[in-house]
Parts: C-alpha cells; sequence; structure tokens
C-alpha cells in the first residue's frame, strides 16, 4: 500500500512532550518529512530526512523512524505548536511520486 | 528570499478549464524540480503533479491524470497547471512546492490558489 496513516487528533498540556506518528510501508524504504499548517497559511516545513529542521524551526520539534513508522516529537509543546501535521515520503510502491498522511490536529491545552 | 506566488484560480464550470500559474524568485529555479498540491476545503494536503527540473520527468496522481498537465518555463521562472475536464471534487486550494531534487522535501510553498468548480 501507498498510503501514510496518522492519527486524526492529540493533544498536549502545555510545555509536556508529544509524539505525533506515521505509518506507512513506504517509510521501511524512505525518510519522512514533516508539515506543519496553521488555519488560513501554507504548510511549512519542520523535520526533513532523518532528524533534519530547516532555518527557522525551533530546536523543540525533531523526528526518528524505526520499521514503517516515523514520528514527529515536540518536547515542551508550546500554544503556537496548536495546528495540523502532515507527514510526507516517496511513494516506494512506484505508483506515485509521493504520499501525504491525512494529517493530525494537534491541540495544546 | 525565495517567492513562491500562485494565481490563475477562480470559478468554474464542471467540465471547465483553468491554468494555474506559479512565478518564483530567489533562487536558481531551473535546478529545482516542482510539485503542485492541493487541499479540499476542510480536507488534508493531496499531492497532483511533479516536474523535473528539466521537464523530462512529470509525474500526476490518479486522480488528475488524463486530466491535467503540468509544464514549466526556466527561462521566466513560471510553473503552470492546466487544468481540463474539471469536476466539483477538484475544488480545493492549489498550492506551488519547491522540492529537492526527487526528495520530497517540500522546503517553499507558495500561498495557494483557490479553484472552485461549481454551477
Amino acid at each position: 500500500s501507498s498510503e501514510l496513516t496518522q492519527d486524526p487528533a492529540v493533544s498536549v498540556a502545555l510545555g509536556q512532550t508529544v509524539r505525533i506518528t506515521c505509518q506507512g510501508d513506504s517509510l521501511r524504504s524512505y525518510y519522512a518529512n514533516w508539515y506543519q499548517q496553521k488555519p488560513g497559511q501554507a504548510p511549512i516545513l519542520v523535520i526533513y530526512g532523518k532528524n533534519n529542521r530547516p532555518s527557522g524551526i525551533p530546536d523543540r520539534f525533531s523526528g526518528s523512524s524505526s520499521g514503517n513508522t516515523a514520528s514527529l516529537t515536540i518536547t515542551g509543546a508550546q500554544a503556537e505548536d496548536e495546528a495540523d501535521y502532515y507527514c510526507n515520503s516517496r511513494d516506494s510502491s512506484g505508483h506515485h511520486y509521493v504520499v501525504f498522511g491525512g494529517g493530525t490536529k494537534l491541540t495544546v491545552l | 528570499e525565495v517567492q513562491v506566488v500562485e494565481s490563475g484560480g477562480g470559478l468554474v464550470q464542471p467540465g471547465g478549464s483553468l491554468r494555474l500559474s506559479c512565478a518564483v524568485s530567489g533562487f536558481s529555479f531551473s535546478r529545482y524540480s516542482m510539485n503542485w498540491v492541493r487541499q479540499a476545503p476542510g480536507k488534508g494536503l493531496e499531492w497532483a503533479s511533479y516536474i523535473s527540473s528539466s521537464s523530462s520527468t512529470i509525474y500526476y496522481a490518479d486522480s488528475v491524470k488524463g486530466r491535467f498537465t503540468i509544464s514549466r518555463d526556466n527561462a521566466k521562472n513560471l510553473l503552470f497547471l492546466q487544468m481540463n475536464s474539471l469536476r466539483a471534487e477538484d475544488t480545493a486550494i492549489y498550492y506551488c512546492a519547491r522540492d529537492e531534487p526527487s526528495s520530497s522535501i517540500f522546503d517553499y510553498w507558495g500561498q495557494g490558489s483557490l479553484v472552485t468548480v461549481s454551477s
């Protein structure tokens, strides 16, 4: 299957650590990349490759991977981290170029 | 500063056509592959199409294959998406996104262009 599966919603208390996961067969061959999207805004890249942050992304964002599961971890979540998070990767089935996960709505309590 | 700006969206009737443009600046356009990613109202991101830096490789999602055509003009730093036979389910914000070559790392996105297919 070329799909990437994410939990629809996750919540975290302010200042606590939260992990958002992404599962799929493609992740056995390719790293996941992670995007943050706030209401009314375009997505922005927050983690790419093994565990890389673009310039300007706080170091509380990190990525990891094991088997068919990739994770985005926010250590010490802030109110401004409340957003939708999407993973994507190359499609290992070759059917499509890339696949996106369905997205996870993160609520910071 | 990298800038990515989409244009050309609007209201179109089912079965109609529309051409989206994406103007980029601040980087060497001809060295990067590009993508169109869309997002239906209240839904998640859906990759739609990819074009390599030289236009030699092109991919489409099954949902748009045979109806949409991606192209680029490296001399003018422009990316295009020609959309024909539009359906209600094509209603979405269409984003143009730069791609580290063949990596699926979409590091710069435009603000999007809204396409509404309705009678």
